[in-house]
């Protein structure tokens, strides 16, 4: 079983609030993703990180941000939200993988939903 | 350009039917394969991971197979039960220019009546 946690599982907010979701894991895993994804769409890669003082942007192009201060946590900010924002945020992380630190096995948390209003 | 395809969208079956889901994928240069499932509103629940060395992966009644040089993978539901109603992912990690990219596919939404 996973242990990747994330808070709050819903959030319904008005526009202009700044609103972090956060996201922790207990596995040690260096690497840590944010996904987004619309109700019954695919999920699209918004930020990730390699580990501590590493973050990079993904696929979506997405208003908000991210820092990765220490391994087990990795939260996304929010600054002003919009009602464009409305969406669920699904947060992983991966184990290694195999020799050669490629990539292995992803684990998601239960997402966060968030209304904006 | 790398891409995951899965095929049937949604399926409908009675309760006790074996099923197949599909997946293919367009470059046979992957590191692994994996499938999730995810219930409405949740996170994605990982089922069987596939590393490319690997043909077969099994987990009770599930049953995942990888055939990179025909770029597909199927998921195999034994005796399905209508808790196993849920959206099933393949997620496909490509090796793309010394690093790897994971891309999803569009998901197959399985519903499974009694």
């Amino acid at each position: 079983e996973a242990d990747i946690y994330q808070t709050p599982r819903y959030l319904v907010i008005g526009t202009g609030k700044k609103i972090t979701l956060e996201c922790s894991q207990t596995m040690g895993h260096d690497k840590m993703y944010w996904y987004q994804q619309d109700p019954g769409m695919e999920l699209h890669l918004i930020h990730y990180s390699y580990g501590v003082n590493s973050t990079e942007k993904g696929d979506l192009s997405s208003e908000s941000t991210v820092s990765r201060i220490r391994t087990e946590h990795f939260p996304l900010t929010l600054e002003s939200a919009r009602p464009s924002h409305t969406s669920q945020y699904l947060c992983a992380s991966s184990a290694p993988g195999l020799a050669g630190g490629m990539t292995g096995e992803l684990f998601f948390g239960e997402g966060s939903r968030l209304t904006v209003l | 350009k790398q891409e995951v395809t899965q095929i049937p969208a949604a399926l409908s079956v009675p309760e006790g039917e074996n099923l197949v889901l599909n997946c293919s994928f367009t470059d046979s240069a992957i590191y692994n394969l994996q499938w999730f499932r995810q219930d409405p509103g949740k996170g994605l629940t990982s089922l069987l991971l596939i590393q490319s060395s690997q043909r077969e992966q099994t987990s009770g009644r599930l049953n995942a197979s990888l055939d990179k040089s025909s770029g597909r993978s199927t998921l195999y539901i034994a005796a399905s039960q209508p808790g196993d109603s849920a959206t099933y992912l393949c997620a496909v990690r490509f090796f793309s220019g010394g690093y790897n990219k994971l891309i999803f596919g569009a998901g197959t939404r399985l519903a499974v009546h009694p």
